[in-house]
């Protein structure tokens, strides 16, 4: 099956303690972005991967790490989370060329930073 | 810069009545525009989409006309069902095919029997 799987799905953590949520798909997609859904603002783009060894900052990148050595994997590291990063985190996969660029989602990550 | 404005939730509808939710961007060119759903605790589903002007996305019972004239990319249903509950985003991607997506802030549907 296609599709888009995070771990964890829920995390409790305090201030300033490093943690990773991974991102993997199996569409062989080249695409990869993270984003954090927020009440009253929608998604916001945090970072994305055009392919392997390529990464950019989206629209809110501060305080936030990825990384993309391997085509299906694209992890978001919070290396000294802090509470204003409590939020839902989405990753989403797409081809990157050619007509269908359809973005894929994952089920989501809910973070809470005390 | 991109942006999406789409109407606030929550809307509240009784089963069988007829939905619009309105949505209306701004961008430069001829964006991609898109209507992606998200189901209670899931991630969010891509519902219906149109790449260019005029052009219909429709998919269960769901549509969306592209009106240039009037950025607009309005969701109408004319049937909604209590399994229609969910929260409903409009998206736009930039013209050419852009990978990225931006989004309004979403509008929440509750359908009551």
């Amino acid at each position: 099956e296609a599709q888009v799987t995070q771990n964890p799905r829920y995390l409790i953590t305090v201030t300033g303690k490093k943690l990773t949520v991974t991102c993997s798909q199996n569409m062989n997609h080249e695409y990869m972005s993270w984003y954090r859904q927020d009440p009253g603002l929608g998604l916001r783009q945090i970072y994305y991967s055009m392919n392997v060894e390529v990464t950019d900052k989206g629209d809110v990148p501060e305080g936030y790490k990825v990384s993309r050595k391997e085509k299906r994997n694209f992890p978001l590291i919070l290396e000294s989370p802090s509470p204003n990063q409590t939020s839902l985190y989405f990753c989403a996969s797409s081809f990157s060329s050619g007509r269908e660029k359809t973005q894929y989602f994952g089920p989501g990550t809910r973070l809470l930073v005390l | 810069g991109n942006s999406v404005t789409q109407m606030e939730g929550p809307v509240t509808l009784s089963e069988e009545a007829f939905l619009t939710i309105n949505c209306t961007y701004t961008a430069t060119g001829y964006p991609s525009l898109f209507w992606y759903v998200q189901y209670p605790g899931e991630g969010l589903q891509l519902l219906l989409k149109a790449t260019k002007a005029d052009d219909k996305g429709s998919n269960k019972g769901f549509e969306a006309t592209y009106r240039k004239e009037t950025t607009s990319f309005h969701l109408e249903k004319g049937s909604v069902q209590v399994s229609d509950s969910a929260v409903y985003f409009c998206a736009l991607s930039d013209q050419g095919g852009g990978n990225k997506l931006t989004f309004g802030t979403g509008t929440q549907l509750k359908v009551e029997l």
